[in-house]
């Protein structure tokens, strides 16, 4: 059992559409992070949220983590190739102790 | 660039072999961590070194061996591994255990033959 689901798993799109990941847990978190992963590389922080309703934005990607601070989802406007890769959600839960634990991943194929 | 090197990025082993995987990190952190991650599954936490002791080992066959001599240093020591250790294994470390960043080296692609 996963302590962060995401979906949805893969996404196949096409230039300039819209899309929304999902980062789903039972859990509490004192913050969530959002990391993009390329083929054969290691991931890549986007961005921390720490605040429950808190919104961010990065560019063409918006990040929002819940109110409950159980869930979090990302937003991408005009999806471009550049986007393509695995998008990985993370955080710690409070009351599980000091284990950071990944999401499922969400693998997004944006096709030019 | 991160500020989590890690050597080899490639790396081919038989099983009777013995090699060992190097991260660097420059950015004072006092954690670091060793992930597996294997072909359509999760990332996959092997090991935890805080303040140069290790806190945490999830179930790890003793065939994978860490050593943390520093705090900016994190190795780990392969020895007569399985074709099923093939694998993209990553190292990151973040400002403290429980720290709210972690940041990843860009991996080591081990294939075991």
């Amino acid at each position: 059992t996963q302590l962060l689901e995401q979906s949805p798993q893969f996404l196949s799109i096409q230039e300039g559409e819209n899309l929304t990941v999902y980062c789903n847990s039972s859990s509490v978190f004192s913050s969530l992070q959002w990391y993009r992963q390329e083929p054969g590389e290691g991931p890549v922080l986007l961005v921390t949220v720490v605040t429950g309703g808190e919104v961010k934005k990065l560019k063409r990607l918006t990040f929002q983590f819940g109110d409950a601070r159980k869930d979090s989802s990302l937003h991408i406007t005009a999806a471009q190739p550049g986007d393509t890769g695995l998008y990985l959600c993370a955080g710690y839960p409070i009351y599980t102790g000091n284990q950071f634990y990944f999401g499922t991943g969400t693998s997004l194929t944006v096709i030019p | 660039e991160t500020g989590v090197t890690q050597t080899p990025r490639h790396l081919v082993m038989g099983m009777t072999n013995k090699k060992s995987l190097k991260c660097e990190q420059h950015l004072g952190h006092n954690a670091m961590y060793w992930y597996k991650q294997s072909a359509k599954k999760p990332l996959e936490l092997m090991f935890v070194y805080s303040l140069e002791e290790r806190v945490e080992n999830n179930s790890v066959p003793s065939r994978f061996s860490p050593e943390c001599p520093n705090s900016s240093h994190l190795f780990l020591h392969l020895h007569t591994l399985q074709p099923e250790d093939s694998a993209l294994y990553l190292c990151a470390s973040s400002q403290d255990r429980g720290g709210t960043e972690a940041f990843f080296g860009q991996g080591t692609r081990l294939t075991v033959v």
